[in-house]
């Protein structure tokens, strides 16, 4: 069965320090993988995908993400973490013919 | 301004009273699909399409009916609804291309079945 897993509920970080929201995929062939963000009361925002290539992403925000096909991982990661971006996460899947699967979302805390 | 639109944003309704929830995109893409984001669980799909008169089911469409009779509208229906389908609904759209677009999200449907 195709899935995608964030092990996580909640990640805190102190502002300042990197930040990392890890996320593994289980689908066949080879898949598009997705970050979103969601803030409070509203909808998904793009931040970054892997489709091919460079197994390290730039997205929006100051944020990337790096593809490990071996481990079947898509971590996001930053830097440098910022009390804004406190939020929560969603890694997602395109599997081939469209379909999409979520993973069940990371809660960031950013404290100050 | 690009966007996907969704209506209505909150809807009270009693167990086995047909409703519908309309979403709108302005960007000419060509799929679409229905989410559902439960505490917990994430966003599941719902249904999807690929264009007009072409759908699909996602992983959890028992319950809900979708049409794409217009490229730019993709209405969700639930028929007898219960209490089970009390969630936060999202229309999402893209590019079709091979599937490696990005989507755009509306703001949301927060339903409540009674």
């Amino acid at each position: 069965a195709q899935s995608v897993a964030q092990p996580e509920d909640q990640v805190n970080v102190a502002e300042g320090n990197p930040l990392t929201v890890k996320c593994t995929y289980s689908v066949s062939g080879n898949p598009y993988l997705f970050w979103y963000v969601q803030y409070p009361n509203r909808g998904l925002q793009f931040l970054l995908k892997y489709i091919t290539g460079d197994n390290l992403v730039k997205g929006s925000y100051g944020f990337e993400a790096e593809f490990n096909k071996s481990q079947t991982s898509f971590h996001l990661k930053k830097p440098s973490a910022l009390v804004s971006d406190s939020a929560l996460y969603f890694c997602a899947v395109r599997a081939p013919g469209f379909k999409t699967i979520f993973g069940a979302g990371t809660r960031l805390f950013v404290k100050a | 301004e690009a966007q996907v639109t969704q209506n209505p944003r909150y809807l009270i309704t009693v167990t086995g009273k047909k409703l519908t929830v309309t979403c709108s995109q302005n960007m000419n893409h060509e799929y679409m699909s229905w989410y559902r984001q439960d505490p917990g669980l994430g966003l599941r799909q719902i249904y999807y399409s690929m264009n007009v008169e072409v759908t699909d089911k996602g992983d959890v469409p028992e319950g809900y009916k979708v049409s794409r009779k217009e490229k730019r509208n993709f209405p969700l229906i639930l028929e007898s609804p219960s209490p089970n389908q009390t969630s936060l609904y999202f229309c999402a759209s893209s590019p079709s291309g091979r599937g490696g677009y990005e989507q755009y999200f509306g703001p949301g449907t927060r339903l409540t079945v009674t």
